[in-house]
């Protein structure tokens, strides 16, 4: 079993419509999520960070995270075009205050925005 | 501010050969990162190194290897090149107190025939 598993889609909406994406994890020492937005040959651009349970919003994005069902999802609101890439959920242990360095990723969801 | 550069673009190399790829990270970060994107297998954490020395290092065999050097830049050395080492390289850089916020270059391409 993976330690993050994330649905590859892919998923196709029409402009405008909320994007949900998800991802779950077997690693309950995972303190820290984060949300990364991949276009086809570019490295990946990290859109949310967060490391408690709630939400986090930032413009049209929301990050959930619930630590007690090992489940995080990204939210985008009035999705666009531009939206369309891969997103990339990734998790990362910090053990006393020292980080190890490794993010552990999803495999993606590869997302299209249709006009 | 200049991102995180990675050189060259794309390489192609012949199986049982060396590859050495280079990574300029944000100026004033101090700890790079090196992952690999594979087809079908996600993004895969190599190596971690942070003011010189490596600190972590991913589940991979010892002949991926790398450095880094006093300027905070980074290579990441391949070698006895096999099919299965085709994938884009990711360098990343981070700052000193600022979590696991990451920034990625675009990648190198690996080709090996």
């Amino acid at each position: 079993q993976k330690e993050v598993e994330q649905d590859p889609g892919p998923l196709s909406v029409p402009e405008g419509a909320i994007v949900s994406l998800n991802c779950t994890y077997s690693n309950s020492a995972f303190q820290y999520f984060m949300w990364y937005r991949q276009y086809s040959r570019k490295g990946p651009e990290l859109l949310m960070y967060t490391y408690s349970s709630g939400n986090k919003e930032d413009g049209r994005f929301t990050a959930q995270v619930d630590k007690s069902s090992k489940y995080i999802s990204l939210f985008i609101r009035d999705s666009q075009p531009s939206d369309s890439a891969t997103y990339l959920c990734a998790m990362s242990i910090n053990a006393g205050g020292t980080s190890y360095g490794k993010l552990t990723f999803g495999q993606g969801t590869i997302l299209t925005v249709h006009p | 501010e200049a991102g995180v550069t990675q050189s060259p673009t794309h390489l192609i190399k012949t199986r049982g050969q060396q590859a050495t790829l280079r990574c300029s990270p944000i100026s004033g970060h101090t700890s790079v990162y090196w992952y690999q994107q594979a087809l079908g297998l996600g993004l895969q954490f190599l190596l971690w190194y942070d003011e010189g020395e490596e600190r972590n290092r991913g589940n991979f065999p010892p002949r991926f290897s790398g450095r880094q050097f006093p300027n905070y830049s980074s290579e990441l050395n391949v070698n006895a090149l096999e099919l299965e080492d085709s994938a884009l390289y990711l360098c990343a850089s981070s700052k000193r107190g600022t979590g696991q916020r990451y920034t990625f270059g675009s990648g190198t391409r690996l080709t090996v025939v």
